[in-house]
């Protein structure tokens, strides 16, 4: 069964460092997001992207994020200078379409654990 | 603002006895529903939807929900719990069109006694 993949499934990191997380969604796929979970608390929604552009952003997705689908495979979420608070689990997800139908379905992966020291 | 409310935070029933998670949300016009489910070390694997039509709408697993418009409500509902069914599961409202933006509630915690 096609399946969401994410790498690395656990990252640590000191503060101010550079990270990126990667995401290989579904092949027939147009639709991606990340969200984020930290511990204890409400799954966020982050970003989507769709045909090579944000869709829509929260306002956690500030300027320290940023989103790109580098090869026509790949979706990866990249965090420029990290915070303890971007401590989390990040989950990636897609959507595929019908038309211009939206299903409803998120397929999500497993995640990438961030802690950042 | 849209929002979803799980009020049981953690819930303990017997393996074989049935279960109700229940699941409020707050949204100007019907929204689209959802219920997923976490294992622990795993990713959110969607249960079931509600978009339209019949309210009792039947997921996997064994597990079906309810939409109570009246009510703002979307419990998730099993009739015989199974131990593998400990895990946690988020109801989830979606905003519709073309964005995909869900909005989760904070999570209720099932774990199952033998």
């Amino acid at each position: 069964e096609p399946e969401v993949t994410q790498t690395p499934s656990h990252q640590v990191t000191q503060m101010g460092q550079e990270v990126i997380l990667r995401c290989v969604p579904i092949s027939n796929h147009l639709y991606f997001y990340w969200y984020r979970q930290i511990l204890g608390q409400k799954v966020e929604f982050l970003v989507s992207f769709y045909n090579n552009e944000i869709s829509e952003k929260s306002e956690i997705f500030d300027d320290q994020f940023s989103v790109e689908r580098p090869d026509g495979s790949n979706f990866t979420l990249k965090i420029r200078s990290t915070k303890l608070e971007d401590s989390a689990m990040y989950f990636c997800a897609s959507s595929e379409t019908s038309g211009n139908t939206y299903t409803g379905e998120l397929f999500f992966g497993e995640g990438s654990r961030l802690t950042v020291l | 603002a849209q929002s979803v409310t799980q009020p049981d935070i953690h819930i303990t029933v017997s393996e074989g006895a049935s279960l109700e998670l229940r699941c409020n949300y707050s949204y100007g016009a019907t929204p689209y529903l959802f219920w997923y489910v976490q294992s622990p070390g795993q990713g959110l694997q969607l249960l079931l939807k509600y978009f339209s039509g019949d309210t009792l709408v039947q997921g996997i697993k064994g597990f079906e929900a309810e939409f109570k418009r009246s009510q703002s409500s979307f419990n998730l509902r099993k009739p015989s719990v199974h131990w593998s069914d400990a895990a946690e599961y988020f109801c989830a409202v979606g905003l519709g069109g073309s964005q995909g933006n869900l909005i989760f509630g904070k999570g209720t915690k099932l774990s199952v006694k033998p």
